[in-house]
């Protein structure tokens, strides 16, 4: 596609509840990163995806979450038993390479629990 | 621990003047690339400007230019002839050229930019 996707746009959920946000990069970008944005802060690091290889998920804040990526295509992140502090815009990219930074971001997935 | 500070959490500008955004940053490594995101009500963040740090001459695109002093660690934004459209969370960020984290960007908590007209 022209640009990054993410859906859900909006995701109110239960405590306890799994979720899951999907992203789909830009076509041929074979890197793509998923970061949380709490309110008020910066990107987080989540996870890194680069081709075949093996994921980088150093940032993922617990073993709740999991993120997985089908070769160079769409990517999923899944929170499981959700919890109130898991509230927070998640934001994908995708670029060619690693990017040196030159990242192409989607316009998030707001989650709310309750 | 590398750190992107961002010391000015709000700031505001006519609409037509210059303002300047601060960051400052903390790494111990020489070569890295360093960078101004936008990010509008959409939430979609958008790169604005990018600098390597290996050259002396500051960045500019438009009217957004840098001034980045490496001795300093400071890479400050500058945002020329500001327009409405200008208004958004302003981050900025920085990512290794070396090493196996030449991936990850670390940025700063941002600063909300109004633009009153």
């Amino acid at each position: 596609g022209a640009g990054v996707s993410q859906s859900p746009s909006n995701k109110v959920t239960e405590k306890g509840k799994d979720v899951e946000l999907r992203c789909d990069p830009i076509s041929g970008h074979t890197a793509l990163y998923w970061y949380r944005q709490r309110l008020g802060q910066g990107l987080e690091f989540l996870i890194y995806f680069q081709g075949n290889s093996a994921p980088d998920k150093s940032g993922l804040p617990s073993d709740r979450f999991s993120a997985e990526r089908t070769g160079e295509s769409v990517s999923t992140l899944t929170i499981q038993r959700t919890q109130q502090e898991d509230s927070a815009v998640y934001l994908c990219a995708s670029s060619r390479d690693s990017g040196n930074g030159e990242l192409f971001f989607g316009e998030g997935s707001r989650l709310t629990v309750l | 621990a590398q750190t992107v500070t961002q010391s000015q959490p709000e700031m505001s500008v006519q609409e037509a003047e210059t303002v300047t955004l601060s960051c400052t940053y903390d790494t111990s490594e020489s070569d890295y690339y360093l960078f101004w995101y936008k990010q509008p009500p959409s939430r979609q963040m958008i790169l604005v400007i990018r600098q390597e740090a290996y050259k002396q001459q500051n960045a500019t695109e438009n009217r957004f230019s840098v001034n980045f002093q490496k001795a300093a660690k400071s890479f400050s934004l500058k945002i020329s002839d500001s327009q409405l459209g200008d208004a958004a969370m302003y981050f900025c960020a920085y990512v290794l050229d070396s090493g196996g984290s030449n991936y990850k960007l670390t940025f700063g908590k941002g600063t909300l930019l109004t633009v009153n007209p």
